[in-house]
């Protein structure tokens, strides 16, 4: 089974600061990997999706890369603000099988 | 606007009372999934479903039923509620076939639900 691990649990930042997020997978046979945004009492925005084919994607100030052999994935924030505050989650999906895996996510605070 | 729905928002019930949890995507996704988020656990998948008439087990499957007999709804099923499936529920979609957007997951708002 996979298991996916974000480290750290929280974090907290001045404003203005660049900052990666990790996101550990214990099986590397994965076929994408995504980045979610989730707001307090809210439900999950899609940031980002690396195919297992690729290195790494990019989005605006957000940068994800992927490193299959070493199963890890990272979440650079460039320039980080205040609205950037809230819950960072990845998910997997193995080659096999039609099931995805959740880190239990990085709450992520930008102090003004 | 494409999106997912879940009805109800927020719901409380009592212990063994038979509930549904409405999802709906008006995006013609074939893939759909129940999620349930806990504290220090995560999202754990509940079950899921490649295309209509179509559905698998995820990690949680125990104590739910699910049904997918239209592409655009996949309603989770509580035939007797416990307290521990208190938690915050999500219903995703996600479309099939090449393209940027392959497999990327869309997600409802949640629904909250407490069994007392």
């Amino acid at each position: 089974k996979q298991e996916v691990t974000q480290i750290p649990a929280a974090l907290s930042v001045p404003e203005g600061e660049n900052l990666v997020l990790n996101c550990s997978f214990t099986d590397s046979a994965i076929y994408n990997l995504q980045w979610f945004r989730q707001d307090p009492g809210k439900g999950l925005t899609s940031l980002l999706l690396i195919q297992s084919s690729q290195r790494e994607q990019t989005s605006g100030r957000l940068n994800a890369s992927l490193d299959k052999s070493s199963g890890r994935s990272t979440l650079y924030i460039a320039a980080s603000q205040p609205g950037d505050s809230a819950t960072y989650l990845c998910a997997v999906r193995l080659n096999t099988g039609n099931q995805f895996y959740f880190g239990t996510g990085t709450s992520l605070t930008v102090i003004p | 606007e494409a999106q997912v729905t879940q009805n109800p928002r927020y719901l409380i019930t009592v212990t063994g009372k038979k509930l549904t949890v409405t999802c709906s995507q008006n995006m013609n996704h074939e893939y759909m999934s129940w999620y349930r988020q806990d504290p220090g656990l995560g999202l754990r998948q509940i079950y899921y479903s490649m295309n209509v008439e179509v559905t698998d087990k995820g990690d949680v499957p125990e104590g739910y039923k699910v049904s997918r007999k239209e592409k655009r709804n996949f309603p989770l099923i509580l035939e007797s509620p416990s307290p521990n499936q208190t938690s915050l529920y999500f219903c995703a979609s996600s479309p099939r076939g090449a393209g940027k957007f392959y497999n990327e997951q869309f997600f409802g708002p949640g629904t909250r639900l407490t069994v007392l």
